[in-house]
């Protein structure tokens, strides 16, 4: 099984340019998320979505645009990158989270914006 | 607003002893789940244990237990016989009624042979 799978893991970006990180899912999971971890620190909620065709903004969602157009897959744009936004970044996906308490998460996209 | 409190940045253990590892949340909602995950050197994020806010029982997964005390708005992870491989960092969140969940800042546990 793939789980969750995040592409791409590694990139490089100059200032201002754009870029989109794809999360895929093979687990028919309603509910997705995108991270970002910053070193030292703990996961900060980007942006996430509780069903196909929808989404919300979470604890730091400037200079971000998701998209969930299908169930299976949960888009994370950056339209114009900046420094600030070299980070980490986890996607992660759950059925219920409240009911079965696990998130499971793909293995991060390591992001430099110089 | 919701935080979570990880206060130890870090700890050594011997190995084989139980370690604790500390977590308090704030939150007046009240319904709520408390998440603890393991995060290696290698990076990917394991699931550990979960605790729902009305759940009567603590959450027991093998050597993992969560001691929740709901009144001192805590949720503080034990682990049996630590092993080397438990080496990692730790981290505590909370999950509110609006699907957002806020971790705290980790906690690095390094295990001593």
């Amino acid at each position: 099984n793939a789980g969750v799978t995040q592409t791409p893991k590694f990139r490089v970006l100059k200032t201002g340019q754009s870029m989109t990180l794809l999360c895929a899912q093979d687990m028919n999971h309603e509910y997705m998320y995108w991270y970002r971890q910053d070193p030292g620190m703990g996961l900060r909620l980007i942006h996430y979505s509780v069903g196909e065709g929808t989404t919300a903004k979470g604890e730091v969602p400037d200079g971000y645009n998701v998209s969930r157009l299908k169930k299976q897959n949960f888009l994370l744009g950056l339209e114009s990158a900046a420094p600030s936004q070299t980070s980490v970044y986890f996607c992660a996906s759950s059925w219920d989270p409240m009911n079965t308490g696990e998130l499971f998460f793909g293995e991060g996209s390591r992001l430099t914006v110089l | 607003a919701q935080k979570i409190t990880q206060t130890q940045p870090g700890m050594f253990v011997q190995e084989k002893e139980a370690v604790t590892l500390d977590c308090t949340y704030d939150t007046s909602d009240p319904s709520y789940g408390l998440f603890w995950y393991k995060q290696p050197s290698s990076g990917e994020m394991i699931f550990l244990i979960y605790q729902g806010s009305y759940d009567q029982q603590n959450a027991t997964e093998g050597r993992y237990s969560l001691n929740f005390q709901k009144a001192r708005k805590s949720a503080n992870l034990v682990i049996s016989a630590s092993q080397l491989g438990d080496s990692a960092m730790y981290f505590c969140a909370m999950e509110d009624s609006n699907y957002q969940l806020i971790w705290g800042a980790g906690t690095k546990l390094i295990i001593k042979p």
